[in-house]
């Protein structure tokens, strides 16, 4: 059974790059799409963006200028970098697969604080 | 970007009781809508994909419905585990997007 692993840094300055990974084990990462999802405290989930086993990804317009999602498929691993951060980027980060479809699972998600 | 929005924001219901849900869709996601349940401290939990199918393990009280723009989630007869927070997410159109959620609370 396919099981996917954030891990990164909790604590991030602002203005620094966030830079989270996603572990994913039990399954194939050339299959489905793998998407970054994050959710502020209190909110609802929010969309960052995804990346196709071939390479392509689509980008949240909001967050589009600041962030980069690549796949290594000799790691079984997915990345995000989210640059410039501030303050409005605190939030639990989560990695999903196939993100509302039938072969969607989600990692237990990992929580960063943006803050000097 | 399709915007979805879901009503009521709070239903407080007692257990077996019978619970709807509904999300609402700015504009078609041609079917492709999806529900979650999340509890304090996890992950959401996907419950149906799709409008209407049930994801792996998931009970058969929980029943999704709908077309084109509007959209429900039927819990026949909650149980108490069922008190949480419940998501519509569309995968129609990228950006994805998710609704702002319904609390399910005890009565």
């Amino acid at each position: 059974q396919v099981q996917l692993q954030e891990s990164g840094p909790g604590l991030v300055k602002p203005s620094e790059t966030l830079s989270l990974t996603c572990t994913v084990s039990g399954g194939s990462i050339t299959t489905y799409y793998w998407s970054w999802v994050r959710q502020p405290a209190g909110k609802e989930p929010e969309w960052i963006g995804r990346i196709f086993s071939s390479g392509n990804t689509n980008y949240s317009p909001s967050l589009k200028s600041r962030v980069t999602i690549s796949l290594d498929t000799s790691k079984t691993q997915l990345s995000l970098k989210l640059s410039s951060v501030t303050a409005a980027d605190t939030a639990v980060y989560y990695c999903a697969r196939d993100c509302g479809g039938s072969g969607s699972v989600w990692g237990q998600g990992t929580t960063v604080i943006v803050s000097s | 970007e399709i915007l979805l929005t879901q009503s009521p924001v709070t239903l407080s219901l007692s257990p077996g009781e019978g619970a709807t849900l509904s999300c609402r869709a700015s504009q078609s996601v041609g079917g492709f809508l999806a529900w979650y349940q999340q509890k304090p401290g996890q992950a959401p939990r996907l419950l149906i994909y799709d409008t209407s199918n049930r994801a792996t393990g998931v009970p058969a009280r929980f029943s999704g419905s709908g077309s084109g723009t509007d959209f429900t989630l039927t819990i026949s007869s909650l149980e108490p585990e069922d008190f949480a927070v419940y998501y519509c997410q569309q995968r129609g159109d990228w950006p994805l997007t998710f609704g702002g959620g319904t609390r399910v609370d005890i009565k």
